[in-house]
């Protein structure tokens, strides 16, 4: 069974400060898909990034970027100087692509960003 | 906006009754997925159904059902609800298996 964790439930910063959301992930599979996904206080899912186990390439996304590091079955997110706008619950996600493409979220970890 | 649509988008309903909360995919995608966010047991998929037939099954009680229409809109239906209901349901839909999924605005139910 597939297991995602986010070991941080809540965090805290003042605008402008970086921040890393952290994602734990536990699989036997060695095809898998990795998603983040930000729920804004209006309460819908956004996509926000999609990665594939054979690809460990870091991404960098204007103020967005992600660490995926397979050695440790780690998929952080970090954005940069951070905003208000950026205050939400963040999901990481797990899936296994075909007939096992159902997400396996983790428990979110909200952000809040204050003036 | 993801151009998954969902209604209706709030429900208050009261224990014992039934209801059908609808969602239609993103033009040209065939999966449809149906979430449920609660409190306690966070983001849990319930329901797969791709091009019309059942892909995969979570943890989706038997008092809930599903189907996908030829058209490709899907239906889930919860009946006999229980206080423990009362959550948000989101749907989602990606253009085959291994796609992104994107969801919906969800819909909220209040059991009473």
């Amino acid at each position: 069974a597939q297991k995602v964790t986010q070991a941080q439930t809540e965090i805290s910063v003042v605008e402008k400060e970086d921040v890393t959301l952290d994602c734990v992930y536990e699989t036997r599979d060695t095809t898998y898909y990795l998603f983040w996904y930000k729920q804004p206080p209006s309460g819908e899912l956004v996509f926000l990034i999609r990665r594939n186990s054979f690809d460990e390439q870091n991404e960098i996304s204007g103020r967005y970027s992600w660490n995926f590091q397979k050695s440790t079955s780690s998929f952080n997110f970090t954005i940069t100087a951070s905003q208000v706008v950026d205050s939400a619950v963040y999901f990481c996600a797990l899936s296994l692509g075909g007939a096992g493409n159902m997400l396996t979220f983790g428990g979110g970890t909200r952000l809040m960003v204050k003036p | 906006d993801s151009g998954v649509t969902q209604t209706p988008k709030h429900l208050i309903t009261a224990t014992g009754q039934r209801v059908t909360l609808r969602c239609s995919p993103r033009s040209g995608d065939l999966s449809v997925y149906w979430y449920q966010q609660s409190l306690d047991q966070g983001l849990q998929f319930l329901i797969q159904y791709y091009n019309g037939e059942e892909r995969a099954k979570g943890n989706i009680l038997e008092r809930f059902s599903a189907q996908q229409f030829p058209d490709l809109h899907s239906e889930l239906n919860l009946s006999s609800l229980e206080l423990g209901d009362s959550a948000l349901y989101f749907c989602a839909s990606s253009a085959g298996g291994e796609e992104t999924q994107y969801f919906g605005p969800g819909t909220r139910l209040l059991v009473l």
